[in-house]
């Protein structure tokens, strides 16, 4: 069956190093892949997408890498702040899903913390 | 970017009653509207897929007669959790067909 999977359920990390979350998928194949932040209480907020042809995409601290081949996403957040802290989920589009922002399914999130 | 608003953002009912979400399209056209479910600590599940002037497509294992979506303008599409029990207390949020989401409304069933 379909699967993602984002390894850890928790990550705290110290205010200025590189945050790095996974999220690795099984028996899919994507056209997508999307990167989300989810505040307590909050809808979840979009941050990037990649696609299945892009190994690498970028925005401001942001950087999130795709490889089609070990079914596999990473998101990092450089210079972190205790700002960042949140919960991050990834999700597929997947190529049957119909439209390009279509059904989305999400990894269970990890929990980002990091200590000033 | 596109805002997608809900109403209400929390609301508690007793065990039994029918409880109606808005969610709506502030500045944008929604042909399509994704309903999902949030329990804590878990992730988001899709719940069905609204499509303005037709009938939703419901995901399996999600009952469409206690879970009626109704998609009838290119900007509200409302949820209602009908007969609601204290299993149905949720997070429940909506999303447009971009990746924009609504607030969320959070639901507790007494």
């Amino acid at each position: 069956s379909q699967k993602i999977e984002q390894n850890s359920e928790a990550l705290n990390i110290q205010e200025g190093k590189t945050a790095t979350l996974t999220c690795n998928y099984t028996n899919y194949s994507p056209a997508y892949l999307q990167w989300y932040r989810q505040d307590p209480g909050r809808g979840p907020v979009f941050l990037l997408l990649i696609r299945e042809n892009e190994k690498e995409k970028r925005k401001e601290r942001l950087k999130v890498t795709f490889d089609t081949t070990l079914k596999q996403s990473l998101f990092h957040i450089t210079a972190s702040q205790p700002a960042d802290s949140a919960t991050y989920l990834c999700a597929l589009v997947g190529n049957a899903g119909g439209t390009s922002y279509g059904k989305l399914t999400f990894g269970q999130g990890t929990i980002l913390t990091v200590h000033p | 970017g596109a805002v997608v608003s809900q109403h209400p953002s929390w609301v508690i009912c007793k065990s039994g009653t029918s409880v109606k979400i808005e969610c709506r399209s502030l500045d944008f056209q929604a042909t399509t509207m994704f309903w999902y479910r949030q329990f804590p600590k878990q992730s988001l599940m899709l719940m069905a897929t609204s499509n303005e002037g037709s009938k939703a497509t419901y995901e399996q294992g999600v009952e469409k007669d206690k879970f009626l979506i109704n998609h009838a303008s290119l900007t509200l599409s409302t949820l209602t959790v009908t007969s609601a029990h204290p299993e149905d207390s949720s997070f429940y949020i909506c999303r447009s067909s971009g990746q924009f989401f609504g607030p969320g409304t959070r639901l507790t069933v007494l």
